[in-house]
């Protein structure tokens, strides 16, 4: 079946280290994959997206590559900022139903001052 | 705009009860859908509603309904009522084009005793 399997947290780092969330999937097709944010008190924003295969997406300084050999979409940005402390879900739809998205269990990081 | 506003916030019920929650979307978005979040299983869909038919629909047994109306608000209602169901229960409206990104509620946390 389709899953999304996605590194547990919570991270913690200091104000400008290197982020890297690991996010692996299992799907049949040709999955679209996404990337969610949900900061404190707030509801789930989505944060960057990508398509097909290859494709990178982006947003606020983070990055993510779909890798359909590892088929995986790592999240990274180069420098994180307190601001960033979230809780980070990956997930996927199918046959390009967007709402129907399978998601991953959510990698808590917390960024320190 | 306004986003997408779930009422109520948070609610007490017992087991064998029945709950309904409302849901509604984004001014001009005639797609919701509904997911339940738990610590255990994180989100997993529910269903979805556009012009007020279902156009998707989730593993869930037949205790968990929903409806959407003419203005696109959407209800989704549980009945006899499990402590496995609480969890936070999470409304997205959408636009109707299939990359149509996902707008979320900040969610009706129900907890059953």
């Amino acid at each position: 079946g389709n899953s999304v399997t996605q590194m547990e947290g919570p991270v913690t780092l200091s104000e400008e280290a290197f982020l890297t969330i690991n996010c692996t999937y299992t799907a049949t097709g040709y999955p679209s994959l996404f990337w969610y944010v949900q900061y404190p008190g707030e509801g789930l924003q989505l944060l960057l997206k990508a398509t097909k295969a290859d494709d990178k997406g982006s947003n606020k300084g983070f990055e993510a590559t779909y890798r359909k050999e590892t088929t995986s979409f790592h999240l990274e940005k180069g420098s994180v900022q307190v601001s960033d402390s979230a809780v980070y879900f990956c997930a996927l739809s199918i046959a390009g139903n967007n709402r129907k998205l399978i998601w991953g269990l959510g990698t808590s990081l917390a960024v320190n001052p | 705009k306004a986003g997408v506003t779930q009422t109520p916030r948070y609610l007490i019920k017992t087991r064998g009860q029945q709950v309904t929650l409302s849901c509604s979307p984004i001014s001009g978005h005639r797609s919701v859908s509904w997911y339940q979040q738990t610590p255990g299983q994180g989100l997993q869909f529910l269903f979805e509603y556009f012009s007020e038919t279902q156009r998707n629909k989730g593993n869930f047994p037949g205790r968990f309904s929903g409806r959407q109306f003419s203005n696109s608000r959407s209800e989704m209602n549980v009945s006899t009522l499990e402590l496995g169901d609480s969890a936070l229960y999470l409304c997205a409206s959408s636009s109707n084009s299939g990359a149509g990104e996902l707008f979320f509620g900040e969610g009706s946390r129900l907890t059953v005793l």
